[in-house]
């Protein structure tokens, strides 16, 4: 089995940076993505990590350290529309048909 | 825009009903799902289809019942739920199944009454 782990809600100001922590345990590791949910809406890709180190796609990063089975996601200059709730999401090499252990999910929300 | 729809977009049925959700994917990909999301809850896979073979059945109740007719259809039957089925059912897409990335759908949204 598997655990993911990922706080449940964040708040953050406008203009602002957050970072939302993912931690999992799994018998293997195949690659970590996250996604973007706003309500009422499909999960929306933002970035896929499979070796250690940052990942850096404009305003998000993503970060992995396979040792420590951790992996943040940091949103810079924070937009009200960045309002939404991020998946972590851990595929184990152990599953051979591309399944994914989705954690929870982190709600964060942007003030003015 | 994702490439994925779903059909319909809200549902609300009763224990008795026989009602069917419908996805298509437009991305030319080989591999589609099936999840649940509750309410705070992670998303649950329910099922997968490879070029439509079903790989992957996730210890869904009888009560569900996939059909893949293609690789770019995916259809969840729903027959006799319970309450608890109530939530959001998400079709995604892949190229493959090899760790390649999903692609979702938005969901339908289902209240069983």
């Amino acid at each position: 089995g598997q655990n993911i782990d990922q706080p449940t809600e964040m708040t953050a100001t406008e203009g602002a940076i957050v970072q939302i922590n993912c931690t999992y345990q799994t018998s293997g590791f195949n690659g970590l993505f996250w996604y973007q949910q706003h309500a009422g809406e499909a999960p929306t890709f933002l970035s896929y990590n499979v070796l250690d180190g940052l990942e850096e796609k404009g305003r998000f990063s993503s970060f992995l350290s396979r040792s420590k089975g951790y992996s943040y996601l940091l949103l810079k200059e924070l937009q009200m529309k960045d309002s939404a709730s991020y998946l972590c999401a851990v595929r184990d090499k152990a599953d051979s048909w591309g399944k994914l252990q989705f954690g929870a999910g982190t709600q964060v929300v942007v003030t003015p | 825009e994702t490439g994925v729809t779903q059909t319909p977009r809200h549902l609300v049925m009763g224990m008795t009903n026989k009602k069917s959700l419908k996805c298509e994917q437009h991305l030319g990909h080989n591999a589609m799902y099936w999840y649940k999301q509750s309410a705070k809850k992670p998303l649950e896979l329910m099922f997968v289809y490879n070029f439509k073979e079903q790989t992957e059945n996730n210890s869904v109740p009888s009560r569900f019942s996939p059909e893949c007719p293609n690789s770019s259809h995916l259809f969840l039957h729903l027959h006799t739920l319970q309450p608890e089925d109530s939530a959001l059912y998400l079709c995604a897409s892949s190229q493959g199944t090899s760790g390649e990335t999903q692609y979702f759908g938005p969901g339908t949204r289902l209240l069983v009454l």
